[in-house]
């Protein structure tokens, strides 16, 4: 069984600042897939960034950007140039790559952002 | 393309009663996948179809089943509601079940 663990409930950041969201995982798998997920208050759960395990290049999407270590089973994600527009929890999930346990995400308990001014 | 959608947004329902949420996935997806989230558990996996085929399923009661029909829109219903089945249902669709997964705003269901 796979379990993803983030250890921070709660963050702030100020506008404009950089911050860095942890999540560890555990898994026996050797392939599979690691995203982040923000849900605002409008509840949306809106993909922010995916990782493919196989892949040692971090993965980016604009102000975001990932720390992968395989080795440590670690997944953080860090946000430059925080907006207002991301105050939300963000959620780190994992997925394995087979067809046994496929589309069945594993999701942490979240950490809850909240950027200020 | 449109998202995933999600109807209704709001339900509220009595202890005994028995619910039918649906989802309408991106179009040419044709995995859907089903969530409850709770503040006490979190997000936690229901059940995933696939091309009308429930693939795979979550540690909940026979009251949880779902569908799938042709269109790939899918159905969850709820049989036999108690107290602890109010939640925020999420519905996800992807086009492969290792590919990311894009969700629907959800349905709140209230049980009273």
């Amino acid at each position: 069984a796979q379990t993803v663990t983030q250890s921070q409930p709660e963050m702030s950041v100020q506008e404009a600042e950089t911050v860095t969201l942890s999540c560890t995982y555990d898994t026996s798998e050797s392939n599979y897939y690691l995203f982040w997920y923000k849900q605002p208050p409008s509840r949306q759960m809106i993909l922010v960034i995916r990782q493919e395990a196989y892949k040692q290049q971090n993965a980016t999407e604009n102000r975001f950007s990932v720390n992968f270590q395989k080795a440590a089973k670690s997944f953080s994600l860090k946000i430059s140039d925080s907006q207002l527009g991301d105050t939300a929890m963000y959620f780190c999930a994992f997925i394995p790559l087979h067809t046994g346990t496929a589309s069945k995400l594993t999701f942490g308990t979240g950490t809850r952002l909240q950027v200020t001014l | 393309k449109a998202g995933v959608t999600q109807t209704p947004r709001y339900l509220i329902k009595t202890r005994g009663q028995q619910v039918t949420l649906s989802c309408s996935p991106i179009s040419g997806h044709r995995s859907v996948s089903w969530y409850q989230q709770t503040p006490g558990q979190g997000l936690q996996f229901l059940f995933e179809y696939f091309s009308e085929t429930q693939r795979n399923k979550g540690n909940f009661p026979g009251r949880f089943s779902g569908r799938q029909f042709s269109n790939s829109r899918s159905e969850m219903n709820v049989s036999t509601l108690e107290l602890g089945d109010s939640a925020l249902y999420l519905c996800a669709s992807s086009e492969g079940a290792e590919l990311a997964q894009y969700f629907g705003a959800g349905t709140r269901l209230s049980v009273l």
